[in-house]
């Protein structure tokens, strides 16, 4: 299983941009980079994904390095909601299943 | 529409028990993978299926079980249960097993073995 590698934890400001880190050194080309996150007392909810280019959507955004090996989340305003612990997981083409790592888990500062 | 339902919320057993888990994946949905969320330990992979079959499983031991029915609900059995079996039990379902199709997930059954 290729692996990732996440800080523990982060902390921003409310109102402010959050850059959350992943490294992905292992990553084959065919790997799919997920992006969830789990608030307290949840399951995971999908946040965002990618394969080679960076993508938006309404809650996130992320940025894929050009070699592939690492990439970024992208709050762009973190609120009090966004606390949770966020998962960066590499998807393979086949076996659909998730390998979830420890994550980072982010406090946001009123 | 309807998310990812888990039954029972919470249930508590004694050792050496059997227990039954229940999914229903959001409607339209073929795929559903079960996860275990024990504390300390993260989320860990324990079964995959799709189109009632086992696709994959994880690291865990035959008495870990499962099955998908024709309409696409799963359980998760549990046999011989043992105190570290105690954790948060997650089903998620996906439209197919397409690995750029996101996984939705329940909000889980929180299962203590005493």
């Amino acid at each position: 299983d290729a692996k990732t590698t996440q800080p523990n934890s982060m902390e921003s400001n409310e109102e402010e941009p959050v850059h959350l880190p992943c490294n992905h050194s292992t990553i084959s080309g065919t790997d799919y980079i997920h992006w969830y996150r789990q608030l307290p007392s949840q399951g995971p909810e999908y946040v965002i994904h990618g394969l080679t280019s960076n993508v938006n959507n309404r809650m996130a955004s992320l940025a894929i390095a050009e070699d592939r090996k690492s990439s970024t989340l992208i709050l762009h305003r973190a609120t009090l909601r966004d606390a949770a612990v966020y998962y960066c997981i590499l998807r393979p083409r086949t076996g659909n299943q998730f390998y979830f790592g420890t994550g980072t888990s982010l406090t946001v500062i009123p | 529409e309807a998310g990812v339902t888990q039954s029972p919320t919470h249930l508590i057993k004694t050792r050496g028990q059997q227990v039954t888990l229940r999914c229903s994946p959001i409607s339209g949905h073929t795929s559903v993978y079960w996860y275990q969320q024990a504390l300390g330990l993260g989320l860990q992979f324990l079964l995959w299926y799709d189109e009632g079959e086992e696709r994959n499983r994880g690291n865990f031991p035959p008495r870990f079980s499962g099955r998908q029915f024709p309409n696409y609900s799963s359980e998760l059995n549990v046999n011989a249960l043992e105190l570290e079996d105690s954790a948060l039990y997650l089903c998620a379902s996906s439209l197919d097993d397409r690995s750029n199709y996101e996984q939705y997930f329940g909000p889980g059954t929180r299962l203590t073995v005493t």
